[in-house]
């Protein structure tokens, strides 16, 4: 079945730097990725609509200057956490589908702890 | 706009029971879709189900089935059998239309006991 692989799992950067955080659907070509954010025992939240080829969706209260979103390829999407401050510590998921018919698949998330 | 809605928090069954979780919705679209995800404590969301508005039958997945009763507005999930397994955090997710993002609800715990 479809695949979508996230790196790293896992980070941990201190206060002030950016950090990028990768999405790849291995054996299907996705135009849409979607990126979420979980707050612990809470539940998921889209951050952000990334559409390949052009600007990223973002939903309100989100910052585009602080959540940069690149999809360059059908296949990559990226998240870029700029300036990290420890209230964006956090997991990050991002999902993406083949086609209409398919359900999302969603990477395995990545943990973001910025001290 | 649309809304998610699941109740329970946390749920118990014992091994080898059944148990239904249940979700609500609301939406203005005629049509949408509706998922079931497992997100264990490692954190990965686990596809287990889609429940279509135009499908004449409830979805089935294995020990998964979604009891779709549309004008209630409720896509309840039903997994047979309990194993240890399952024990997990269970999230309801709706898309409308043409758009493939995902409305989530708040999600429920569900412990499987021996």
């Amino acid at each position: 079945g479809a695949v979508v692989s996230q790196h790293p799992s896992r980070v941990i950067c201190k206060s002030g730097t950016s950090v990028k955080i990768e999405c790849r659907s291995l054996d299907f070509q996705a135009t849409t990725m979607f990126w979420y954010r979980q707050f612990p025992k809470q539940s998921l939240m889209l951050m952000a609509t990334s559409n390949e080829g052009s600007k990223a969706t973002y939903e309100q209260g989100v910052e585009k200057d602080k959540f940069l979103i690149n999809h360059a390829s059908l296949t990559l999407s990226t998240l870029t956490v700029t300036s990290a401050h420890p209230e964006d510590s956090s997991f990050y998921i991002c999902s993406a589908r083949g086609d209409t018919h398919s359900p999302l698949h969603f990477g395995n998330g990545t943990r973001l702890t910025v001290t | 706009a649309q809304k998610i809605t699941q109740t329970q928090p946390g749920m118990f069954v014992q091994e080898k029971e059944a148990v239904t979780l249940d979700c609500t919705y609301d939406t203005s679209d005629p049509s949408y879709g509706l998922f079931w995800y497992k997100q264990p404590s490692s954190g990965e969301m686990i596809f287990l189900i889609y429940q279509g508005s135009y499908d004449q039958q409830n979805a089935t997945e294995g020990r998964y089935s979604l009891n779709f009763q549309k004008a209630r507005k409720s896509a309840n999930l039903v997994i047979s059998a309990s194993q240890l397994g399952d024990s997990a955090m269970y999230f309801c997710a709706m898309s409308s239309g043409t758009a493939s993002k995902l409305t989530f609800g708040t999600g429920t715990r569900l412990q499987v006991t021996l």
